[in-house]
């Protein structure tokens, strides 16, 4: 069946660093791929999204590229801010078959000043 | 604003009451979704609606008691809970369930059985 896989968290970073946080994916057919983001008290919101292999979906700084040789779909942003601190879920929508979303786990990102 | 809205933000209920978690989007969706979220675990996908129609009902207590009235509103009925069901309840809707667009997600219900 389709999955998504993230990496462990919590990630804690320093203002200003580097962020890289992976997803890999299983999925039959082509699925369309999300990245959702989850600030403290409130709901996912969609934060970039990409359609077809290849595809580099951005916003806010990050980004993200649809890599289907190896199944993934890793977030970064190359330089954090505090207010980046959420929880973040990679998620897939399998378009040839009668499923909801699939999400991951989640990866709780801490910025510390 | 993100064009779903859950009422009430918070609730908290004994295990005999009866209450009911409301959901309103006015983005011309015609799929709707109940989530629960608890603290340490994964989304759990409770209900899924397309068109108005139940497809989807993941093994959830009969507890919990969805309602569809029409394609903009969605309800969740509470009826003799139990602590463990205190969690973030989220609402989500979608154009088509597959989710080819993602899905729009509300704020919220933070609920607290006790």
């Amino acid at each position: 069946g389709n999955s998504v896989t993230q990496m462990e968290g919590p990630v804690t970073l320093s203002e200003e660093a580097f962020l890289t946080i992976n997803c890999t994916y299983t999925a039959t057919g082509y699925p369309s791929l999300f990245w959702y983001v989850q600030y403290p008290g409130e709901g996912l919101q969609l934060l970039l999204k990409a359609t077809k292999a290849d595809d580099k979906g951005s916003n806010k700084g990050f980004e993200a590229t649809y890599r289907k040789e190896t199944t993934s779909f890793h977030l970064e942003k190359g330089s954090v801010q505090v207010s980046d601190s959420a929880v973040y879920f990679c998620a897939l929508s399998d378009r040839s078959g009668n499923t909801p979303l699939v999400f991951g786990k989640g990866t709780r990102l801490s910025v510390i000043a | 604003e993100t064009g779903v809205t859950q009422t009430p933000r918070h609730l908290v209920m004994g295990m005999t009451n009866k209450k009911s978690l409301k959901c309103e989007q006015h983005l011309g969706h015609n799929a709707m979704y109940w989530y629960k979220q608890s603290a340490k675990k994964p989304l759990e996908l409770m209900f899924v609606y397309s068109l108005e129609e139940r497809v989807e009902n993941n093994s959830v207590p009969s507890r919990f008691s969805p309602e569809c009235p029409n394609s903009s509103h969605l309800f969740l009925h509470l009826h003799t809970l139990q602590p463990e069901d205190s969690a973030l309840y989220l609402c989500a809707s979608s154009q088509g369930w597959q989710g080819d667009y993602g899905y729009t997600f509300g704020s919220g219900t933070r609920l607290t059985v006790v």
